[in-house]
């Protein structure tokens, strides 16, 4: 079974600072992993995925995220926040086409 | 490139009332998928639509049904609300890429903005 657990419901940042949110995974089989940003009354925005090719992945607003097998974790970074950041962050799992298990999700303060 | 869709934007019923959430595709994606998310208990899987067929379905009851349509919108309903229904749908569409034999595919899911179904 899979399923994906994000450590710290919330996280709070200054502008400018290093933002480190939490997402650790258990998978019986290579796993696909994806984290999402959700801002206030919107839907989801992919903000970038893992599919076995690289380990570091860089994705959209300046996010980078690194798979580490050995801790079974897919942290999301990035190295200066913007108060435009402040969003709510969900870490999911899936195999191929089948269904998202998402995390319960972490959310971002910045403040000035 | 249009976006996902979905309509309506807020859906206000009264219990034991039926309700219907509509969700259209990016156009070529053949897949679609329905989320609830409800205060408390995070996003959950709902169910998964592809060419016309229900996939999968989530851990919920039958009175949550829907159906695929042959441009690949889709429609869910929920019969005999109750008050826990309340929450936001969110529908996503994906590629179905089957690929080549042996190899696996991802496809990304593109979510749509929600309905928000708030049951009085």
């Amino acid at each position: 079974a899979q399923s994906v657990t994000q450590l710290g419901s919330h996280v709070s940042v200054s502008e400018g600072a290093l933002v480190l949110l939490r997402c650790n995974y258990s998978s019986s089989v290579p796993p696909y992993l994806f984290w999402y940003v959700q801002y206030p009354n919107q839907g989801l925005q992919l903000l970038l995925k893992y599919t076995s090719a690289a380990t570091l992945v860089k994705g959209i607003n300046g996010f980078e995220a690194e798979f580490k097998k050995s801790e079974t974790s897919f942290h999301l970074t990035k190295p200066s926040a913007h108060m435009s950041d402040a969003a709510e962050y969900f870490c999911a799992v899936s195999r191929n086409t089948d269904k998202l298990i998402f995390g319960t999700g972490t959310r971002l303060q910045v403040f000035p | 490139e249009a976006g996902v869709t979905q309509s309506p934007t807020h859906l206000i019923k009264t219990r034991g009332q039926q309700a219907t959430l509509r969700c259209s595709p990016i156009s070529g994606h053949t897949s679609v998928y329905w989320y609830q998310q409800a205060l408390g208990l995070g996003l959950q899987f709902l169910l998964w639509y592809d060419e016309g067929e229900e996939r999968n379905r989530g851990n919920f009851p039958p009175r949550f049904s829907g159906r695929q349509f042959p441009n690949y919108s889709s429609e869910l309903n929920v019969n005999a609300l109750e008050l826990e229904d309340s929450a936001l749908y969110l529908c996503a569409s994906s590629l179905n890429d089957r690929g080549r034999r042996g190899t696996r595919t991802v496809n990304e899911q593109f979510f749509g903005p929600g309905t928000r179904l708030t049951v009085l």
